[in-house]
């Protein structure tokens, strides 16, 4: 049964601290999104990979986050330092693109609840 | 800029009853459109993807169809159920750069009533 996995399902720190995401993505997919869900911004893209290179960080605050895939089965998401505000669903999706400039069908993990208090 | 807009935001059905959510999307150059449905604290299962090139698509009790020069998607549900309860959202690929990100419509929260 291939999904996405995440850890960790909910993370509690205070401002100030690091926060570590990490996704695996489904076995043979090439592409892997980072989004972040509030109640108040909806579903964003924050960030994705293709064939662990980064195509596009453009939605992610560039000096506090960071984005990596150090193999093609991990990819992480980093806040330093967190603030409340990052407080959010934060969830990976991978998917296999197989046309230029087409997404294909991406499929969803669990998600990470992050509170920063 | 592709805006992607659901409606109902809510919807409160009874058992049994067939109900439609709407998609709608501003820039009508998309290769595909994919309904998700979200529970309650839980991350997104896909339901549906229509390609471009296709009318509608169907799984069980769910038809989704796709008119691209009117910018708009309709989600089917036949004789719902309590287990249909949930969030239902739909996506488009944003046209032109980096084109594999997806583009979320605000959602229709859809309560079945046993």
């Amino acid at each position: 049964d291939a999904r996405v996995t995440q850890t960790p399902r909910h993370k509690v720190t205070e401002m100030g601290q690091e926060v570590t995401m990490r996704c695996q993505p489904i076995l043979g997919h090439n592409t892997v999104f980072w989004y972040r869900q509030t109640m108040m911004q909806g579903l964003e893209l924050l960030a994705y990979f293709r064939n662990r290179a980064p195509l596009d960080d453009s939605g992610m605050p560039k000096d506090r986050f960071s984005a990596e895939m150090p193999d093609a089965t991990l990819a992480t998401l980093k806040i330093q330092p967190s603030e409340p505000r990052d407080s959010a669903v934060y969830f990976c999706a991978s998917g296999l693109v197989t046309r230029r400039d087409a997404t294909n069908e991406q499929f969803f993990g669990p998600g990470t609840r992050l509170t920063v208090l | 800029k592709q805006e992607v807009t659901q409606i109902p935001a809510a919807l409160s059905v009874p058992e049994g009853e067939n109900l439609v959510l709407n998609c709608s999307f501003t820039d009508s150059a998309i290769y595909n459109l994919q309904w998700f449905r979200q529970d309650p604290g839980k991350g997104l299962t896909s339901l549906l993807l229509i390609q471009s090139s296709q009318r509608e698509q169907t799984s069980g009790r769910l038809n989704a169809s796709l008119d691209k020069s009117s910018g708009r998607s309709t989600l089917y549900i036949a004789a719902s159920q309590p287990g249909d309860s949930a969030t239902y959202l739909c996506a488009v690929p944003a046209y032109g750069g980096a084109t594999n990100k997806l583009i979320f419509g605000t959602g229709t929260l859809l309560a079945v009533q046993p």
